[in-house]
C-alpha cells in the first residue's frame, strides 16, 4: 500500500527555523517533491529530490533518505508569509504517479 | 507568460449530470496532469497525458475520463455525477515527460466543483 505521514500542525515564531517532516511507504519509488499551498490557491513547487542528501535552495531546505523513506523540509528565517499548508509527495516509477499526503498546517506567529 | 489555465473556476452541477472541465498548459508544456483535491486533504491523481497518449491513471472510475489535444489542452469529463465528487480540480503541466530537478509540476488555480 502506499502511506504518507506529515504532522497535520506546527507553530512557529517569525524570525526562527521549523523542519517538517515527512515518512512514506509507495510502492515503488522515484523521488519526492515538497509544495507549498495557501488557503483557496494552488500547490506551487518548492523542491524535488531524487538523490539522498540535502538540496538548499535559498531559505528552503529539503532532505531526502530513500532507504529510510524520510523526508522533510527546513524553513529557515521564518517569514509571516511562509504561514501555508506544506504538502510531502513521493513519486512512483510505475507511471509517475505523484502521492500526496494531507499536507502540514504551519502557523508562524510574531 | 500565461501559467496553466482552467476553465471554469467555479461550477454548480446536479447529481446524475456530466461536466468537462478545461486546461490550457503552459506554452511549449507537453504533459498535463489532472488531481482531485477534497478540503483538508492532499490533490489525488486522476490521469496524466503527455504527447496526446495517457500515461497515467490513479483510482478513479470510469465515469472520469480525460483526453488531450493536438495543441496539448486537455479535457477532464465526469459523468453521473456524485455529491462525493464535489472537489477542487486541479490541472498541472510540466514540459516533457518527466519533471527537472530545477522545476516541478506547475499547477493551474483549479475548478471548484460542486455538486448538489
Amino acid at each position: 500500500g502506499q502511506n504518507i505521514d506529515q504532522p497535520t500542525e506546527m507553530t512557529a515564531t517569525e524570525g526562527a527555523i521549523v523542519q517538517i517532516n515527512c515518512t512514506y511507504q509507495t510502492s515503488g519509488f522515484n523521488g519526492l517533491f515538497w509544495y507549498q499551498q495557501h488557503a483557496g490557491e494552488a500547490p506551487t513547487f518548492l523542491s524535488y529530490n531524487v538523490l539522498d542528501g540535502l538540496e538548499e535552495k535559498g531559505r528552503f531546505s529539503s532532505f531526502l533518505s530513500r532507504s529510510k523513506g524520510y523526508s522533510y523540509l527546513l524553513l529557515k528565517e521564518l517569514q509571516m508569509k511562509d504561514s501555508a499548508s506544506y504538502l510531502c509527495a513521493p513519486e512512483m516509477d510505475s507511471n509517475y504517479q505523484l502521492i500526496w499526503g494531507a499536507g502540514t498546517k504551519l502557523i508562524i506567529k510574531p | 507568460d500565461a501559467g496553466v489555465t482552467q476553465s471554469p473556476t467555479h461550477l454548480i452541477k446536479t447529481r446524475g449530470q456530466h461536466v468537462t472541465l478545461r486546461c490550457s498548459p503552459i506554452s511549449g508544456h507537453k504533459s498535463v496532469s489532472w488531481y482531485q483535491q477534497v478540503l483538508g486533504q492532499g490533490p489525488q491523481f486522476i490521469f496524466q497525458y503527455y504527447e496526446k497518449e495517457e500515461r497515467g491513471r490513479g483510482n478513479f472510475p470510469d465515469r472520469f475520463s480525460a483526453r488531450q489535444f493536438p495543441n496539448y489542452s486537455s479535457e477532464l469529463n465526469v459523468n453521473a455525477l456524485l455529491l462525493g465528487d464535489s472537489a477542487l480540480y486541479l490541472c498541472a503541466s510540466i514540459p516533457g515527460d518527466r519533471p527537472r530537478l530545477d522545476y516541478g509540476y506547475t499547477f493551474g488555480s483549479g475548478t471548484r466543483l460542486t455538486v448538489v
